[in-house]
């Protein structure tokens, strides 16, 4: 199976700050990862495919980017509501599994 | 709008059966594999597996193999996912969620996850 590792386990910023998260995996999956946020008591939200295209409604201050095996999810200026726990998936055809990586908790500072 | 909606909250002993259901709204359900997805207390997300509503197929991760099944209705636009002789660590919420897959010159590409059910809890204790 394809692992996914994601860095920081915990992020702490604060409003109006620029911050990434990386996502790493075990093997290529070309650019097949999407990214999601969860909120508590949540399901979670969509917010990345295909790597780097934007889900239609997600604010343009998030964006994605990476192939192969290094992907970063970023948010351009931390508003109040973005503070949650973001994963990333992976879902290469080549793969029989689906695989997220363990999460970002991304709290106040 | 696309929609998907579990059943509610159960709480079951150990070794006992629990069968979620996940009613899919908004689209031609047979279109769509849908996944299985679960979130023990505090913790990440774990793949269970998938089912393709149109032919009923499955793949089940490696872990619930022997354990799970799923199956869908297609009248009701229904997918269920049954996990037997539950453990306490099976205490978790269980998400159902829609493959944005598509067909290419007869190979099916995996897609992302969207949109997902409410989750269903299912508690496991004695």
């Amino acid at each position: 199976d394809i692992q996914m590792t994601q860095s920081p386990s915990t992020l702490s910023a604060s409003v109006g700050d620029r911050v990434t998260i990386t996502c790493r995996a075990s093997q290529s999956i070309s650019s097949w990862l999407a990214w999601y946020q969860q909120k508590p008591g949540k399901a979670p939200k969509l917010l990345i495919y295909k790597a780097s295209s934007l889900e239609s409604g997600v604010p343009s201050r998030f964006s994605g980017s990476g192939s192969g095996t290094e992907f970063t999810l970023t948010i351009s200026s931390l508003q109040p509501d973005d503070f949650a726990t973001y994963y990333c998936q992976q879902y290469n055809s080549y793969s029989p599994s689906i695989t997220f990586g363990q999460g970002t908790r991304l709290e106040i500072k | 709008q696309v929609q998907l909606v579990q059943s509610g909250a159960e709480v079951k002993k150990p070794g006992a059966s629990v069968k979620v259901s996940c009613k899919a709204s908004g689209y031609t359900f047979t279109g769509y594999y849908m996944h299985w997805v679960r979130q023990a207390p505090g913790q990440g997300l774990e793949w269970m597996g998938w089912i393709n509503p149109n032919s009923g197929g499955t793949n089940y991760a490696q872990k619930f193999q022997g354990r799970v099944t799923m199956t869908r209705d297609t009248s009701i636009s229904t997918a269920y996912m049954e996990l037997s002789r539950l453990r306490s660590d099976d205490t978790a919420v269980y998400y159902c969620a829609r493959e944005m897959g598509s067909y290419s010159s007869g190979w099916y590409q995996r897609g992302w996850f969207d949109p997902w059910g409410q989750g269903t809890l299912v508690t496991v204790s004695s």
